[in-house]
C-alpha cells in the first residue's frame, strides 16, 4: 500500500506571494491532517478534514486554509507569504479503524525569501 | 503551544547501549504516541499507549505512561546507528495531535 504523498518536495517563494501545497492520503483514509514544523516553534497542529469537512483547526492567520476533495485528496493554501512561513509542512492521514494513529507523508519544505 | 515537554533534549550514546527519554503532558489523555523522525523529513509512528495501560513493548521499544504523573518514558534498548532520530512524544485531542519539542537522539558508532 502507497504511503503519504506530498507535493511539491520544496518550494521556494518570495514575500507576498502564495502557495498551494498538496497531499494524498493513504488509499482508505478519510481523515487528513497539517502540521507545521519549524525548529523555533515545534511541530504545530494546522487543520484536519475528514469527508471534506473541517473538524479540528489550529491557531493560525486566516492566510491558512485548506480544503479536502471527495477522493479524500487535500490541499493546503497560505496567501500573502511572509518570512516566518518558512517551514516544512507534513501531512498525515488515517483510517476510521485507527483513527489515533497518524501516517505522515515526507514533508514540503516551503522556503520563503 | 505545545502539550508535552521531552526530556533531555538531546542525549548521545554509544551503539549497542539503551537510550531513555522522558514526556511530560499537561491535560488529562485518551492515549500518548511516540514518533520518530530522521533528519527532517516526515515522521513515522512508533508505539501507542493507551490511558488504562502502564507498559508496552514493540521490539526493542518500551513505553511506560504513568497517568498520575502525567508523564511518559520511551527505553530504546541495545540502540543501533539507524536509531539516530528526533523522537517525540504526542498527545491527541478533538482530532488533532500535539507534539513535544522532541529528543535528539545521536547513536554513535
Amino acid at each position: 500500500k502507497a504511503g503519504v504523498t506530498q507535493t511539491p518536495r520544496y518550494l521556494i517563494k518570495t514575500r507576498g506571494q502564495q502557495v498551494t501545497l498538496s497531499c494524498s492520503p493513504i488509499s482508505g483514509h478519510r481523515s487528513v491532517s497539517w502540521y507545521q514544523q519549524t525548529p523555533g516553534q515545534g511541530l504545530q497542529f494546522l487543520f484536519e478534514y475528514f469527508s471534506e469537512t473541517q473538524r479540528n483547526k489550529g491557531n493560525f492567520p486566516g492566510r491558512f486554509s485548506g480544503r479536502q476533495f471527495s477522493n479524500s485528496r487535500s490541499e493546503m493554501n497560505v496567501s500573502t507569504l511572509e518570512l516566518g512561513d518558512s517551514a516544512l509542512y507534513l501531512c498525515a492521514s488515517s483510517s476510521f479503524r485507527e483513527a489515533d494513529t497518524q501516517y505522515f507523508g515526507p514533508g514540503t519544505r516551503l522556503t520563503v525569501l | 503551544s505545545q502539550q508535552g515537554e521531552e526530556d533531555p533534549q538531546a542525549l548521545s550514546i554509544q551503539e549497542g547501549e539503551n537510550a531513555t527519554m522522558n514526556c511530560s503532558y499537561k491535560t488529562s489523555i485518551n492515549n500518548l504516541q511516540w514518533y520518530r523522525q530522521n533528519s527532517g523529513r516526515g515522521l513515522v509512528h512508533l508505539i501507542l499507549i493507551r490511558s488504562n495501560e502502564r507498559e508496552k513493548h514493540s521490539g526493542r521499544l518500551r513505553v511506560t505512561l504513568d497517568t498520575s504523573k502525567k508523564s511518559s518514558s520511551l527505553l530504546i534498548t541495545a540502540s543501533r546507528a539507524a536509531d539516530t532520530a528526533s523522537y517525540f512524544c504526542a498527545t491527541d485531542n478533538d482530532y488533532k495531535l500535539s507534539f513535544g519539542a522532541g529528543t535528539t537522539v545521536t547513536v554513535r558508532a
